[in-house]
This record gives structure tokens, sequence and C-alpha cells, in this order.
């Protein structure tokens, strides 16, 4: 089964921007991977942030967006606010039926 | 606004099956645009998806654990389950259902249940 690998832990300044990013150990993340992006906070279950790489729900914020980026899927937050301070998982589809999410970044807004 | 709402033991002791049913409200299961699933979170650790089913009973596993595992519908109780036999210790996790879409979007997941925690112990 593959691995996918992000940052443990990152740290940006309000206001600041920050990118997350989302690699495999199977080669570059492509389009291919529908790299999905998530939110969880202390005690709650996740949320669903992106999909489908670059795709916001309803109810994502605009300063959430996904790319790809240098090989693999990225997530950038862009004006961070306090309530950002969170757990991020990425989520790669491996040939459509088989999904392996990542180790999870911890995002503090300091 | 359709509610996932997770049920399950709590404790389960090594070696036993672990048995746990997620509630749908707000919407059928019976649902030909939607995978019904399941998601786990050890204490402190990332996400691990486990398993994805269809209103038609059709059955998709986590490699790692198609051997322990097995997920069903009882669309007359609008409810789907998930069985995991000879747990151990690293089988301690807060359990997830979720709701993922079937060919739309990519499959995204949109919806979640609360969770339950299940440890597993003597």
């Amino acid at each position: 089964q593959a691995v996918v690998t992000q940052e443990p832990s990152l740290t940006v300044s309000p206001g600041g921007t920050v990118t997350l990013t989302c690699a495999s150990d199977t080669g570059a993340v492509t389009s291919s991977h529908y790299p999905n992006w998530f939110q969880q906070k202390p005690g709650q279950a996740p949320r669903s942030l992106i999909h489908n790489t670059r795709d916001r729900h309803p109810w994502t914020p605009a300063r959430f967006s996904g790319s790809l980026l240098g090989g693999k899927a990225a997530l950038t937050v862009s004006g961070v606010q306090p309530e950002d301070e969170a757990e991020y998982h990425c989520l790669l589809f491996y040939g459509g039926s088989q999904l392996v999410f990542g180790g999870g970044t911890k995002l503090t807004v300091l | 606004q359709l509610q996932l709402q997770e049920s399950g033991p709590g404790l389960v002791r090594p070696s036993e099956t672990l048995s746990l049913t997620c509630s749908v409200s707000g919407g059928s299961i019976n649902n030909r645009n939607y995978y019904w699933g399941w998601v786990r979170q050890p204490p402190g650790r990332g996400l691990e998806w486990i398993a994805d089913i269809f209103y038609t009973g059709s059955t998709y596993y986590n490699p790692s654990l198609r051997s322990r595992v097995a997920a069903s519908v009882d669309a007359s109780k609008n409810q789907f389950s998930l069985s995991l036999t000879f747990v151990t210790a690293t089988d301690t996790a807060m359990y997830y259902c979720s709701r993922r879409y079937y060919t739309a979007y990519r499959g995204a997941f949109d919806i979640w249940g609360l969770g339950t925690l299940v440890t597993v112990s003597s």
C-alpha cells in the first residue's frame, strides 16, 4: 500500500500565507490521484475542504486553495485566520477505489 | 440535512470482534449517488480509510485490513455496519462513518459522523 507524507507541523503568523504539501512514495502526485484536503479541530470530526485537487466545497472559505506543486498536492491558506489552527489531512486515491490518507499536518497560528 | 450517527460498544477485548453501526437520518441510504464508509483515527495519529459500501452491497476495503473487515448495509433500518475481527490494541481508535460521492466530484467526502471511540483492552 502506498505511503502518503505530509509535514508534521507548520507555524504561520495571522494574516500570513502557508502552503502544506502531500507527497506519495509511488511517485509524483497528479490530478489522477484526485487529492482531497480535510481540516480537523480538536475533538471534532474531519471536515472536507478541497476535493479533486482544487475544488472547494460550498462551505470552504476562499482563502483555502488546492493545487499541484513540484510533484506534490498542495493546500495554500492565504490571509490565515486564528480559527485556521487545526490538523490538516490530505487524501489520495489510488486506482480509483483505494484511499490513502497522509499522517496530517498540525498548523499553528502564532 | 442528512446526518450520520455511529454506535458501538466502546470497549472490546483483544481477539474479539468489533461491531459498529452507522444510522442515517434525514435521507435514504438507498441512493445510487453515494458510497457509505468508515474511517478511523488512533489516538494522536492520522486518519485511516477502512471501507466503502454501496447501497447495492458492493464493498471496497483497505488492503491492509481486508482479511479482518466486513461492511454491510441494512436498508430496512437505514443503517450500515462494520465488523472487525481479531482486534488488538492497535485497533484502538475513533471510528467515523462517512458519506462520499460515488462518481460526482471525483468521489469527494461530504458528510461525517461525530465518531465513536473504541478501546481494545482486557
